[in-house]
């Protein structure tokens, strides 16, 4: 069965600092991946989807950036942290080329930029 | 993608069938109704989605109006745990790339 690790759970940082998320995949090959950000008592903001290693799509402009160095990784990412960032981060993956596919949704990580 | 609208809370008691409104009336006829939760300070979770036709699995009932411009997700017999944020999402079976979330309906299942 397929599984999705996302880590770390949470994440208490400084502004100015550097981010690094990760998240990976279990028991699937070429998923599509997501990062999603949900804003305290706010619905789920798309950030970046990737269909495939070194592509990356971004769905708004940020301080954040997102690779996919590998088939099951994806890394979310920021040079310097803003208060702004604070947020509930989520990776999800979905089956590529398929119609109906849902998306399967990690944990999640709880950043706090103070 | 349609927009959705669903009241922004709703109340339920346990043991009683949880009814959850959707209204997408601008839906395309390639776009699909799908059903999500977020029980808190979790991911989301899927729960059913369909095109045109009546749904059921393990987790609930999804009820399409024959005109597509709204939906029902039914909890048969809610409990304490199935209280959650709740979003209906409409996407084109195309565009696999884009899951927009809304506020979703905050359901509160009371003993």
């Amino acid at each position: 069965s397929q599984t999705i690790h996302q880590w770390p759970a949470t994440l208490v940082q400084p502004v100015g600092s550097p981010l690094s998320l990760e998240c990976t995949v279990e028991g699937t090959s070429n998923p599509n991946l997501y990062w999603y950000r949900q804003a305290a008592g706010r619905g789920l903001q798309l950030l970046f989807y990737s269909v495939g290693i070194g592509q990356i799509s971004s769905e708004v402009p940020q301080n954040l950036s997102a690779s996919r160095p590998q088939d099951r990784q994806f890394i979310l990412s920021s040079k310097k942290l803003l208060l702004s960032d604070s947020g509930f981060y989520l990776c999800a993956w979905s089956e590529a080329h398929s119609a109906n596919n849902e998306q399967f949704f990690g944990p999640g990580t709880r950043l706090t930029v103070l | 993608d349609a927009k959705t609208t669903q009241p922004p809370s709703m109340d339920c008691a346990e043991g009683r069938a949880a009814n959850l409104p959707c209204n997408h009336s601008t839906i395309s006829g390639n776009e699909y109704v799908y059903w999500y939760r977020q029980i808190h300070s979790q991911g989301p979770q899927y729960i059913i989605h369909g095109l045109k036709n009546n749904e059921t699995n393990e987790m609930a009932s999804l009820i399409i109006t024959e005109d597509r411009k709204s939906s029902t997700l039914i909890l048969p017999h809610a409990t304490l745990r199935d209280t959650a944020v709740y979003y209906c999402i409409v996407r084109a079976s195309y565009n696999n790339n884009d899951m927009r979330f809304g506020a979703g309906t905050r359901l509160t299942v009371k003993p």
